[in-house]
């Protein structure tokens, strides 16, 4: 069955960088667009960002542009988010999720999430 | 795209009928989602474009609406609904979500 696994989160000072991963198994990677979503302690959801299942297109939420980076190696089944210049109110739990086939919006299958805390 | 959702939180009892409601600032046709999400967990998609129940979901919910404002409706709540359900609009990205509504037992 699908399963995504997110890795990555700990503690970071502010103005550092941080990289998450998440590891696909059980569909063919390369097939599918994929996200990531945030969610702040005790807050709702943000779409932070999408790329395309060739990793060729990516886009961003207003609040993470220019920060953080999507990107894929499908050789390794693997989406990464590369954050940069983190700043305390990018605190939150990050999950990693994979868009349906032909509707890449629509988030069918999420990870449990993994937590980054940016704090001095 | 701003997503208004409405109520942030509601409390009711096994049996009732619950509504949330999403507002989109602008026209979306018919480009929302909703998700559940249990406390801890990850969440889970509900209903698809307005009202594409997904499978494995009971009967019991159901969407409606278009253009700007849309509803989700909960026949007959069971005590494994509570929880927080969250809109989101796939018009165009940046995708966007609701503020949350909490559902909690009365």
């Amino acid at each position: 069955q699908v399963q995504l696994e997110e890795s990555g989160g700990g503690v970071v000072q502010p103005g550092r960088s941080l990289k998450l991963s998440c590891v696909a198994s059980g569909f063919i990677f390369s097939a599918y667009d994929m996200h990531w979503v945030r969610q702040a302690p005790g807050k709702g959801l943000e779409w932070v960002a999408v790329t395309s299942n060739d990793g060729n297109i990516q886009h961003y939420g207003d609040s993470v542009k220019g920060r953080l980076t999507i990107s894929r190696d499908n050789s390794d089944n693997t989406l990464f988010l590369h954050m940069s210049s983190l700043r305390a109110d990018d605190t939150a739990t990050y999950f990693c999720a994979r868009g349906r086939r032909g509707d890449w919006l629509i988030l069918e299958n999420w990870g449990q999430g993994t937590l980054v805390t940016v704090s001095s | 795209i701003q997503m208004t959702q409405s109520p942030s939180s509601l409390s009711a009892s096994v049996g009732d009928r619950v509504s949330i409601t999403c507002r989109a600032s602008q026209n979306i046709k018919n480009f929302v989602n909703w998700y559940q999400q249990k406390p801890g967990k990850a969440p889970k998609l509900l209903i698809s474009t307005t009202s594409n129940l997904q499978s494995g979901v009971p009967s019991r919910f159901s969407g409606s609406g278009s253009g700007t404002a849309f509803t989700l409706t909960i026949n007959s709540l069971q005590p494994e609904d509570f929880a927080s359900y969250y809109c989101q609009q796939i018009y165009m990205v940046p995708s966007t979500f609701g503020q949350g509504t909490r559902l909690e037992i009365k």
